[in-house]
């Protein structure tokens, strides 16, 4: 069975441009989370999305938002971007989304802002 | 503010040998402990996870300790094997989600 997949793997934009990164959970999960790594740093929660509704948002400023599809994918999208929007992005799937449930992260989207 | 703190940052351990990582967490409303390892170019990984009604859990030669009254929990990673060389982190959450507060890593280096 194939894992969290997510597009692109890399990604350069320049300051002030939008970004939109993609995720496919694993099959039959419904809940996807999207994480933000800054080099040497733990993942951040940035969403969490169920059923196609937003279950909990971090501490991330509103240029950030997500959706969630009817096939359970989904989208993670960066307007203006910053600097310090250079990192990695990790999409993260589980069947439900509840902490019993065990999550799968995928390899992530490392975007770089020049 | 850092909700869960590793330390030590990096640790160098011969093949065989034992690598602890401890980790320390301020809210005590966390009900759910994991830890998981990430190499590089990879998503993080869970290794094993443990609920602070038990002190310790045990999964091959993983093994998390849990000391709910001093808010700090440890990875024990018995016999390391230079396939273990990679970054841990250690994270808490909330019950009823998956919003995980991670801590910053520990890159542990087996030698052979």
């Amino acid at each position: 069975d194939a894992g969290v997949t997510q597009s692109p793997t890399h990604l350069i934009k320049t300051r002030g441009q939008h970004v939109t990164l993609r995720c496919s959970p694993i099959s039959g999960h419904k809940s996807v989370s999207w994480y933000q790594q800054v080099l040497g740093q733990g993942p951040q929660f940035i969403f969490q999305y169920y059923e196609k509704e937003e279950r909990g948002r971090g501490n991330f400023p509103d240029r950030f938002s997500a959706r969630q599809f009817p096939n359970y994918s989904s989208e993670l999208n960066v307007n203006a971007l910053l600097l310090g929007d250079s990192a990695l992005y990790l999409c993260a799937s589980s069947r439900q989304a509840s902490t019993n449930e065990k999550l799968f992260f995928g390899s992530g989207t490392q975007l770089s802002v020049l | 503010q850092q909700q869960v703190k590793q330390s030590p940052q990096s640790l160098i351990v011969q093949k065989g040998g034992i690598s602890i990582i401890n980790c320390a967490y301020e809210n005590t409303a966390f009900d759910y402990f994991p830890w998981y390892q990430q190499f590089p170019g990879k998503g993080p990984a869970l290794l094993i996870a443990i609920r602070p009604d038990v002190s310790e859990k045990k999964e091959g030669r993983f093994t998390i300790s849990f000391n709910k009254s001093a808010k700090q929990f440890s990875l024990h990673i018995m016999d390391s094997q230079p396939g273990d060389s990679a970054t841990y982190f250690c994270a808490a959450s909330i019950g009823g989600n998956n919003r995980l507060a991670f801590g910053k890593g520990n890159q542990v280096v087996v030698i052979p």
